[in-house]
Parts: structure tokens; sequence; C-alpha cells
């Protein structure tokens, strides 16, 4: 079975400042890879995802997330949040070999001050 | 836009209740799933289904059950609602394609007293 870490619970970040989400993960098999985003009182929707082909991935709203198979990662960036960016990121994973069932990470809620 | 819709927004019940939580989707999706979230474990999987009157058990099936009678509509049902079952509730459906997300409705956050 597949098991996803989020390395940082909260992360507190300026507005303008970069940020960084981390994300490890560990499967026997190869896996398919996503970031979903739930704002407050929201459902969750997806940012990016990484599936085959170029490990940088690019997503909704100037967010990129890079697989790394090696390390098993597949941590989440941007270059400047805004306001708007304070919410709760989660990262899944599944394997390519089921049908479906998606294994999350607990989440890093993430706190965008002026 | 795929549209998942979950019938309540919010739920008080008691103990011992049996107590209905209702999902549509509207974009004929044949995969069907049902979360709970708590702080600090992310989202559990109670549930599924990836046909009509089909489903399976997720991670956390205890205290809960199911049911899919039409492809649109996916129920989750306690069948005696105690406090520890006190939650966020999302819905979610997705095509049957490998890579292809989940879809998520708004949740609903259900209080046992």
């Amino acid at each position: 079975a597949q098991s996803v870490t989020q390395l940082d619970s909260q992360v507190p970040v300026f507005e303008e400042a970069p940020v960084e989400l981390r994300c490890n993960y560990s499967s026997s098999v190869s896996v398919y890879l996503f970031w979903y985003v739930q704002y407050p009182n929201q459902g969750l929707q997806l940012l990016l995802k990484y599936l085959s082909g170029s490990t940088l991935v690019k997503g909704i709203n100037g967010f990129e997330a890079e697989f790394n198979k090696s390390q098993t990662s597949f941590h989440l960036r941007k270059p400047s949040v805004h306001i708007s960016d304070t919410a709760e990121y989660f990262c899944a994973v599944r394997t390519t070999d089921s049908w479906g069932k998606l294994q999350f990470g607990a989440g890093t809620q993430v706190v965008v001050t002026p | 836009d795929v549209k998942v819709t979950q019938s309540s927004r919010y739920l008080v019940k008691r103990t011992g209740e049996k107590v209905f939580l209702e999902c549509v989707q509207d974009m004929d999706h044949e995969n069907m799933f049902w979360y709970r979230q708590d702080p600090g474990l992310g989202l559990r999987l109670i549930y599924f289904s990836y046909d009509v009157k089909m489903k399976e058990k997720g991670d956390i099936p205890e205290g809960y059950s199911v049911s899919r009678e039409k492809k649109e509509r996916f129920s989750l049902i306690l069948e005696s609602a105690s406090t520890n079952q006190t939650s966020m509730y999302l819905c979610a459906s997705r095509t049957g394609g490998g890579g292809s997300p989940l879809h998520f409705g708004n949740g609903t956050r259900l209080t046992v007293t």
C-alpha cells in the first residue's frame, strides 16, 4: 500500500514571498500524484497532477510541482503568493495499477499575511 | 464544469439516529466516493462505488453503509450515529480513466450530540 507524508502541518508566509509545500510518498509500484487545494468552507479542487512525462508540472493559479522519483517527492511551489492563496493543501497519490483509490496526506495549512 | 452537490451543508443529529447524507453528480461519472475529513488526519476513504449497485469498502467503513441505486446519486448512511462520527463528510466523483482527478462537493459538516 502507498502512503503520503506532508512534512509541514502549517506554513506561514508573507504576501509576495515564495512558498514550498513538501510531500513525500512511499510506494512499491509506479504512481500518479496530485495536489488539491481547499479554500475555507469549500470542497477540494485540483491544483495539478503528474501522470507521466515531464517531471515539472504546472497547475492553476501559478503553482507548480516537481516529481522526483529517486527521492519519492512531489513538492509544490509558488514563486509569489497572494492573500487569496490562504487555504489547506493536500498531496495525494494513487498507484497506477489500482482503479482509483487515492491516498491523501494530512494537509498543510498555508496562511498568507500582508 | 462538473458539479457535485451534497444535499446539506450542516447537520446536527442525536446519538443513535439514522443519518442519510446525499450526493449527486451531473457528469455521468462512473466512480463515486465518500470521505471524512478530520483535522490532522487528512481525508480518509469510507466507501466507494464504481458502478450502479456496486460498492466497495474503503479504509474506515465501520459504522457506515452506502447506497447507489442510480448512477448520479451516492448516499452515505450512518446506521446509528455516534459522537465519534462528528466530522466533515466529502463526496467526490470521477470518470473511470486512470489518471482522472476527483471532483468534490462542498462537504457536509455533521455534528452528533
